[in-house]
């Protein structure tokens, strides 16, 4: 079972637009992080939100954590080439005992053109 | 500064063949150790993850085994691989903030 949907499953865009990734699920989350991905390498944190409602911004990129703490999203304003990759989304669930083991979506790949 | 080291990057060894990938972190102390895999067009799926020297806790039963035998070095074992454990494996670290991974080794057994 899937805990965390993301969409769209791909996202092909010319540089300059700006686009929005949604990570949605059923289950509420004590904490949920975001992830990019680059071919060949491992994934790299880029957030992690732990509040109902929190906003937080990292240049470009503006991610909002839900109210219910069940979804997130990330939104990305002027895309550049540099975007490119596989944003993942991870939540960590109340009372796990797998010491801060995480759920993965299966990701968003994003391809940004100039 | 934490710093995650696993090794090889790249293998590709026949099926029945055993597997040893390792996973070394630097800058810490009693890490929370994972594995994942990733397949191709999936998310990543937890294997194995440790939270002391010996400790070793399985999410997904398979051929695969996993052993910490100092406090900042965890090794992923298989005796006999098959096609279907081809993928991306990954070693990570955590603490309540996030996860630091490794570069991952791409295993293809053929």
């Amino acid at each position: 079972t899937q805990l965390l949907e993301q969409s769209p499953q791909f996202l092909s865009i010319q540089e300059g637009e700006n686009l929005t990734v949604y990570c949605n699920s059923s289950s509420v989350f004590s904490s949920l992080q975001w992830y990019r991905q680059e071919p060949g390498e491992g994934p790299v944190l880029l957030v992690t939100v732990v509040t109902g409602g929190e906003v937080k911004k990292l240049k470009r990129l503006t991610f909002q954590f839900g109210d219910a703490r069940k979804d997130s999203s990330l939104h990305i304003t002027a895309a550049q080439p540099g975007d490119t990759g596989l944003y993942l989304c991870a939540g960590a669930q109340p009372n796990s005992n797998s010491g801060y083991a995480l759920n993965f979506g299966k990701g968003t790949s994003l391809l940004v053109t100039p | 500064s934490q710093t995650i080291h696993q090794w090889p990057a790249t293998l590709v060894q026949p099926v029945g063949s055993p597997l040893s990938l390792e996973c070394t972190v630097e800058g810490t102390s009693n890490p929370n150790l994972y594995w994942y895999r990733q397949a191709a067009g999936r998310g990543l799926q937890l294997l194995f993850y440790s939270v002391g020297i010996g400790q070793i806790s399985s999410e997904v039963p398979q051929n695969l085994s996993a052993s910490r035998p100092q406090d900042r070095q965890f090794i992923l074992s298989s005796k006999k691989l098959l096609l279907s454990d081809s993928g991306f494996y990954l070693c990570a670290w955590t603490d309540r903030y996030g996860y630091t991974f490794g570069s991952g080794t791409r295993l293809t057994v053929v």
